[in-house]
C-alpha cells in the first residue's frame, strides 16, 4: 500500500489477556518504529528496527512487551497479560535508510487504539 | 541521554496572530531536528526538518523553525495563524552518533488552540 498500515484500528480486551498489534510499513523502508501515545503523555518510544541490526528495545516498559519484524517488513507488537495502564494508542512508523536524503522523516500509521477493561 | 522538552503544554492564539512554539533538546552532537503535527483524528505529519546548513528552515503550511545551537533550541514559528492550524505539535530529535541507534525521540507535545 501507499502508507503505513496498522491493524486492528481498535481493540478492546480484558485485563490479563494477550494482544497482538500489526504494522505493515511502506515498501522499501528499512526503519520501523513503535510508539505509544497516552493522553497527555506525548509519544513514548517503545522499539526501533533498522535493517538487519539488532532492534533498539530500550523503550519497552516491561517484559510483557515484545516486538518482532519478519523479513524486514511486517512487524508485530505483542503485549502479554495486559493491564489497564496499557490502554493507549500504539503508533507504528517507518522511514528510509538514515543515510539518505529522506533520513529521519517518519511516516506514521493511523494507530491501534487499545482499551484494557 | 537525548531528550526533548516542549515547555508549553497548551497555547491559545487568535486567528491571524503570530505563533512560536518552543522546543529545547539535549543531545551529544548536532542532532537531526523535526517538527510534526497531529490534527484531530489524524496521523502525524512532518512539518519540517533540520539536518545541517542554513539554521532557518522552511516547512509546509507556512511554518518555519530556527536551529540555535547556543540555546539548544529549535522553535517553530508562523507569522499568521489560521483556524486550521489548531492541532498538537511535536518536536523530535534524532540522528546517528556513537552509542545511538538513530531512533527519534519526541517531546510531550504542545496543543495549539486558535480563537476566532
Amino acid at each position: 500500500g501507499a502508507g503505513v498500515s496498522q491493524s486492528p484500528s481498535n481493540k478492546v480486551t480484558e485485563k490479563g489477556k494477550d494482544v497482538e498489534l500489526r504494522c505493515d510499513p511502506i515498501s522499501g523502508h528499512t526503519a520501523l518504529y513503535w510508539y505509544r501515545q497516552s493522553l497527555g503523555q506525548g509519544l513514548e518510544f517503545l522499539i526501533y528496527f533498522q535493517g538487519n541490526s539488532a532492534p533498539d528495545k530500550s523503550g519497552l516498559p516491561s517484559d510483557r512487551f515484545s516486538a518482532e519484524r519478519t523479513g524486514g517488513s511486517v512487524s508485530t507488537l505483542t503485549i502479554q497479560r495486559t493491564q489497564q495502564e496499557d490502554s493507549a494508542v500504539y503508533l507504528c512508523a517507518s522511514s528510509r535508510d538514515l543515510a539518505g536524503a529522506g533520513a529521519g522523516e517518519l511516516f506514521f500509521g493511523e494507530g491501534s487504539r487499545l482499551t484494557v477493561l | 541521554a537525548q531528550s526533548v522538552t516542549q515547555p508549553d503544554i497548551h497555547i491559545t492564539v487568535s486567528e491571524g496572530a503570530s505563533l512560536e512554539l518552543r522546543c529545547n533538546y539535549s543531545y551529544g552532537a548536532t542532532p537531526y531536528l523535526f517538527w510534526y503535527v497531529q490534527s484531530p483524528g489524524q496521523g502525524l505529519q512532518l512539518l519540517l526538518k533540520y539536518f545541517s546548513g542554513d539554521t532557518l528552515v522552511q516547512g509546509i503550511k507556512g511554518f518555519e523553525a530556527e536551529f540555535k545551537r547556543s540555546q539548544s533550541s529549535f522553535n517553530l514559528r508562523k507569522p499568521s495563524v489560521h483556524w486550521s492550524d489548531a492541532a498538537e505539535y511535536f518536536c523530535a530529535v534524532g540522528g546517528l552518533l556513537a552509542g545511538n541507534t538513530g531512533k527519534l525521540i519526541f517531546g510531550q507535545g504542545t496543543t495549539l488552540q486558535v480563537k476566532p
